[in-house]
């Protein structure tokens, strides 16, 4: 079944840390991994998307990196701001729909 | 550059009714992908069109519907409203599909009572 989990469910740090969330899939056959930030009240925004063949990419201090053998995938947040609050969902991409699979997300609070 | 745009942004509709929800996408973006957003399930896939043709479709029973003009313009529609359509309704616009960026819209909150 082509399934996107995330980890944690929910996290809760102080301003100025880093922290780092991961995704894990079983989508078959895959094309590429986005991750998006989702703030309350509003629509996702795209964050980063990785193909099969990259293994790290950066927005600022959002870093993506994708493990394709292992199928996991993690965002680290760098120096984290108040602003970084809200909802960060993995999305992966099936190779022969083009049909986008959804996790459920994590939600991050930075507190100051 | 004016983002995606939705109306309404919130709704009210009572069981059994219909509602027909509104995406104008990223001027050029010819691709427009709606989806259903609720706590327990989260982001869910409706379905996709791409020059007023539908390409893509999620798992959702035929009560939900959509079609896109040619000015990429597209509408959903929900018939007979259950309790559990209540939900965030979200469109994004992208120039292609596959791998190309989606510029999600602020969303058009539905509740059905």
């Amino acid at each position: 079944k082509n399934q996107v989990e995330q980890s944690p469910q929910s996290l809760i740090i102080l301003e100025g840390k880093n922290c780092t969330l991961q995704c894990n899939y079983t989508v078959s056959p895959f094309s590429n991994l986005r991750w998006y930030k989702q703030d309350t009240g509003r629509g996702p925004v795209s964050l980063t998307i990785m193909t099969f063949s990259e293994n790290t990419k950066s927005n600022g201090r959002y870093t993506a990196t994708l493990d394709a053998d292992t199928k996991q995938s993690s965002l680290h947040i760098t120096a984290s701001q108040l602003s970084d609050s809200a909802s960060y969902i993995c999305v992966v991409s099936r190779a022969d729909t083009d049909k986008l699979i959804f996790g459920t997300g994590t939600r991050l609070q930075v507190f100051p | 550059k004016a983002g995606v745009t939705q109306t309404p942004r919130y709704l009210i509709k009572t069981r059994g009714q219909q509602v027909t929800l509104s995406c104008s996408p990223i001027s050029g973006h010819r691709s427009v992908s709606w989806y259903q957003q609720t706590p327990g399930q989260g982001l869910q896939f409706l379905f996709e069109y791409f020059s007023e043709t539908q390409r893509n479709k999620g798992n959702f029973p035929g009560r939900f519907s959509g079609r896109q003009f040619s000015n990429s313009r597209s509408e959903m529609n929900v018939s007979t409203l259950e309790l559990g359509d209540s939900a965030l309704y979200l469109c994004a616009s992208s120039t292609l599909t596959g791998l190309e960026t989606q510029y999600f819209g602020p969303g058009t909150r539905l509740l059905v009572l």
